[in-house]
């Protein structure tokens, strides 16, 4: 029974580039929660999706970051146009029914550097 | 809003020592819970516990123990006879809602360092 996935585990982009950070929920899972870990930095929310919709973004930088989860696949964290200041741990919990009550596993993160 | 201070940045304590971790929360939620994980050098985030707002109940875990005081709004987390294997940062966290769309507020960590 597999955990939550994450890959690539790390990721090196040079700046302007593109990143796109996968998340495969556990099974039976069909919600999502991306966070970020900036450096010395507790995680802080970025956005929680349900399969094909977004459901909250209030933590996502207003540009170059999207987020999708659909019907079929992992959810993707996408970084347009990268920056130094996007390097940072990138880590996903997903859940069954979105509440913490039902469980909330991480995965391993996937740690951008940004050169 | 949420908010999470666990104000030890960086502990330092000799093996077999007994160490406690601190973590003060403030929230208006009536119903919260609240979690520790651990995040050793290789940087996955290991579940250690979940309490809910109701249980004041202190938890142990073998070396591990755990003590929820709501009157101060504190979740202090206490490692006995500490090992070299307990090195690593510890996150405290508070759960915004306990229904969809339970958003995590995380404190900045706490490094610990045992030595042998």
């Amino acid at each position: 029974n597999a955990g939550v996935m994450q890959n690539p585990r790390h990721l090196v982009r040079r700046r302007g580039q593109e990143a796109r950070l996968r998340c495969s929920p556990m099974k039976g899972h069909s919600h999502v929660y991306w966070y970020r870990q900036l450096p010395e930095e507790g995680l802080k929310f970025m956005v929680y999706l349900q399969k094909e919709n977004i459901i909250d973004e209030s933590g996502m930088p207003k540009e170059r970051f999207s987020a999708e989860f659909p019907k079929e696949g992992p959810s993707i964290l996408r970084i347009q146009q990268v920056v130094r200041g996007d390097s940072a741990a990138y880590f996903c919990a997903s859940s069954p029914e979105g509440s913490v009550l039902y469980g909330y596993t991480f995965g391993s993160g996937t740690r951008l550097t940004v050169v | 809003a949420q908010k999470v201070t666990q104000a030890q940045t960086e502990i330092s304590v000799v093996e077999k020592e007994d160490v406690t971790l601190d973590c003060v929360y403030e929230t208006r939620d009536t119903t919260y819970y609240l979690f520790w994980y651990k995040q050793p050098p290789s940087g996955e985030l290991v579940f250690l516990i979940r309490r809910n707002s109701f249980d004041e109940q202190n938890e142990i875990s073998g070396r591990y123990s755990w003590n929820f005081q709501k009157s101060t709004s504190s979740f202090n987390f206490t490692i006995t006879a500490s090992q070299v294997v307990d090195s690593a940062v510890y996150f405290c966290a508070l759960s915004e809602g306990t229904g969809a769309n339970s958003k995590l507020t995380f404190g900045k960590g706490i490094t610990l360092s045992v030595r042998p």
